[in-house]
């Protein structure tokens, strides 16, 4: 079993629709979350970073982070087009440790 | 440079050969990380560096995989004797130390495919 696991989609969702993704983990040594967003043949681009428990929000993006549920979430609201993407979320136990990435979730934000 | 640059930005290659892949980081950047991407998967992890050692090597798969940052700012990704099981996206990213450790900006990565 994989320590993060993210379901791979793909979701379409119309525009205009919340897009909601999430990622379960197993290790509790895990204190930093984020969720980076990729498109085709580019790198990973961050969109969103977390520390410990609790919600952030920034423009249309909502992160989640339950640490009891081991369990964090990405809501995009008001999606368009341009969010179509794959998803990642990543977590590392300190600064400057290796990120371990879940699997990626593709999205399709049909206009 | 504005970003994190990779070079070659797509390699083919044979079986049994050598390669090196070239990353270039965010000035000032003094973490750098390289990871590989298979189809469909996310980045795995291979080798980290902080200035010019290697603080983690752990993802590294076998001996076959070496990498140098000599200088404490290009890295380069060695890989010796390529198995077809080698082909991937092989990316590369810099952060700051300290506070900004986990903010890593990616390059477009090197995709590499051993024939």
């Amino acid at each position: 079993q994989k320590e993060v696991e993210q379901d791979p989609g793909p979701l379409s969702v119309p525009e205009g629709a919340i897009v909601s993704l999430n990622c379960t983990y197993s290790n509790s040594a895990f204190q930093y979350f984020m969720w980076y967003r990729q498109y085709s043949r580019k790198g990973p681009e961050l969109l969103m970073y977390t520390y410990s428990s609790g919600n952030k929000e920034d423009g249309r993006f909502t992160a989640q982070v339950d640490k009891s549920s081991k369990y964090i979430s990405l809501f995009i609201r008001d999606s368009q087009p341009s969010d179509s993407a794959t998803y990642l979320c990543a977590m590392s136990k300190a600064a400057g440790n290796k990120l371990t990435f879940g699997g990626g979730t593709r999205v399709l934000v049909k206009p | 440079g504005a970003g994190v640059s990779q070079t070659p930005s797509n390699k083919v290659t044979e079986k049994g050969k050598y390669v090196e892949l070239r990353c270039d980081p965010i000035s000032g950047h003094t973490a750098l990380y390289w990871y590989r991407q298979s189809l469909g998967q996310g980045p795995e992890f291979l080798i980290y560096f902080q200035g010019t050692g290697a603080a983690d090597d752990s993802g590294l798969p076998n001996d076959r995989f070496f990498a140098v940052r000599p200088e404490g700012s290009v890295s380069t990704l060695k890989i010796q004797r390529t198995e077809r099981g080698d082909s991937a996206v092989y990316l590369c990213a810099s952060s700051l130390a300290n506070a900004g450790a986990n903010v890593l900006t990616f390059g477009a990565g090197s995709r590499l495919t051993v024939l």
